[in-house]
């Protein structure tokens, strides 16, 4: 399995801040890395995909870099509808499975 | 735009089979852009992918690792749905699953609403 690993696990900010979160590959997967934003009891939104596009309808604060192995999300100025659990996908190799990282819970400061 | 709903039973026996149903609405099954993903949610075992279903010319599936002995995925052309099939579940099984659409770049978008599935006697 391609095993993903985000850091931190868990992240308290205040609104207005600049945050980023880490995803790391055991191997590379090129550019295919998928950021997902979930509220609680809700499904998964996808927010980036392909490391760096942006899905339609996501707000610009939003934005990811990286390939290879190493990738970030990054939330420019933090808003209150922001806190909710953030989880990294990559969907480089279906032999390998679409694994997602363990996930990152940002909470309010 | 997509829209995926979900619907079957949230209890399942031990050893029986597990069988959810996904309908697509502002898509075909049959597209030769998409892809037709199963994806279950545990505290356990996090986000963990199942497999998926996809038509390019003819139908072709691919199953996680974890599931593969145990899982079937299948369209079914005429209702524009796809369902989920895991046979012998255990309690490990238990989790809320979720249907999505794959699409270009590989991503995966919508979800379905999701089912908590609650592998129990």
């Amino acid at each position: 399995d391609i095993q993903m690993t985000q850091s931190p696990s868990s992240l308290s900010a205040s609104v207005g801040d600049r945050v980023t979160i880490t995803c790391r590959a055991s191997q590379s997967i090129s550019s295919y890395l998928n950021w997902y934003q979930q509220k609680p009891g809700k499904a998964p939104k996808l927010l980036i995909y392909a490391a760096s596009s942006l899905q339609s309808g996501v707000p610009s604060r939003f934005s990811g870099s990286g390939s290879g192995t190493d990738f970030t999300l990054t939330i420019s100025s933090l808003q209150p509808e922001d806190f909710a659990t953030y989880y990294c996908q990559q969907s480089y190799s279906t032999l390998e499975g679409y694994t997602f990282g363990q996930g990152t819970k940002l909470e309010i400061k | 735009q997509v829209q995926l709903q979900q619907s079957g039973p949230g209890l399942v026996k031990p050893s029986q089979t597990l069988s959810l149903t996904c309908a697509i609405s502002g898509d075909s099954v049959s597209s030769n852009s998409a892809a037709w993903n199963w994806i279950r949610q545990s505290p356990s075992r996090g986000l963990e992918w199942l497999g998926r279903t996809y038509y390019r010319s003819k139908w072709y599936n691919d199953y996680a690792v974890s599931v593969k002995s145990r899982i079937t995925i299948n369209p079914d052309t005429s209702k524009n749905q796809f369902s989920l099939q895991l046979n012998s579940v255990t309690p490990e099984d238990t989790a809320v699953y979720y249907c999505a659409r794959e699409g270009i770049a590989a991503r995966v978008d919508p979800w379905g609403q999701g089912t908590l599935v609650t592998v129990s006697s």
